[in-house]
């Protein structure tokens, strides 16, 4: 079965330290990956996806299909970095449905 | 250009009733699909539609319903509401399903509370 799991439902790290928001899936097919980032009393929206091999906001992640993983890095923490992000995999063969994962809720400490 | 809107943005209703949401997606939007998130089971896929037929549909019982108008703009109902319905629904919407430039938009969300 589809699934996607971010192991951490909380990730409390120093402004400046390191972060990585680790994501792992499972799928049969070519995976299409993405990150959504919720910010406080914002909308739900598309940070990064894999496809586009970028970096948005100083955050990268990278597809790594052995350890069918997605994990998002980013090497200094800023405190505008605090919210919630989800890890999502869009299937293959079906265009538009998305299977997100539980969340991890970043929290950076000054 | 605005965003994706959703009406209303929060409503309480009793078991047993039903409720209608609706979502405008972003102007030149064909594809609306549907999430309920909860606490509990996280964001959770519904339903999608692109020029007014259904194209996919997640494990939601039959209570849960939908429809596009040839405008682009969509409802979803759900009928014979229980409490575990209560959540937070959210619309987005993109291009169209197979566009190559594939992101989904959201809206705020309408929050149902079921008593």
């Amino acid at each position: 079965a589809q699934r996607v799991t971010q192991p951490e439902k909380l990730l409390s790290v120093f402004k400046g330290a390191p972060v990585e928001l680790k994501c792992n899936y499972s799928y049969s097919g070519s995976p299409e990956l993405f990150w959504y980032v919720q910010y406080s009393r914002q909308r739900l929206q598309l940070l990064l996806r894999h496809i586009s091999r970028e970096s948005i906001k100083g955050f990268t992640a990278d597809l790594n299909k052995g350890e069918t993983s997605f994990h998002l890095k980013k090497p200094f923490a800023q405190e505008e970095d605090s919210a919630m992000y989800y890890c999502a995999l869009k299937l293959h063969s079906s265009a538009s449905k998305i299977i997100f994962g539980s969340g991890t809720r970043l929290s950076i400490r000054p | 250009k605005a965003g994706v809107t959703q009406t209303p943005r929060y409503l309480i209703k009793t078991r047993g009733q039903q409720v209608t949401l609706s979502c405008s997606p972003i102007s030149g939007h064909r594809s609306v699909s549907w999430y309920q998130q909860t606490p509990g089971q996280g964001l959770q896929f519904l339903f999608e539609y692109f020029s007014e037929t259904q194209r996919n549909k997640g494990n939601f019982p039959g209570r849960f319903s939908g429809r596009q108008f040839s405008n682009s703009r969509s409802e979803m109902n759900v009928s014979t509401l229980e409490l575990g319905d209560s959540a937070l629904y959210l619309c987005a919407s993109s291009l169209a399903p197979t566009s190559a430039s594939y992101e989904q938009y959201f809206g705020p969300g309408t929050r149902l509370t079921v008593t």
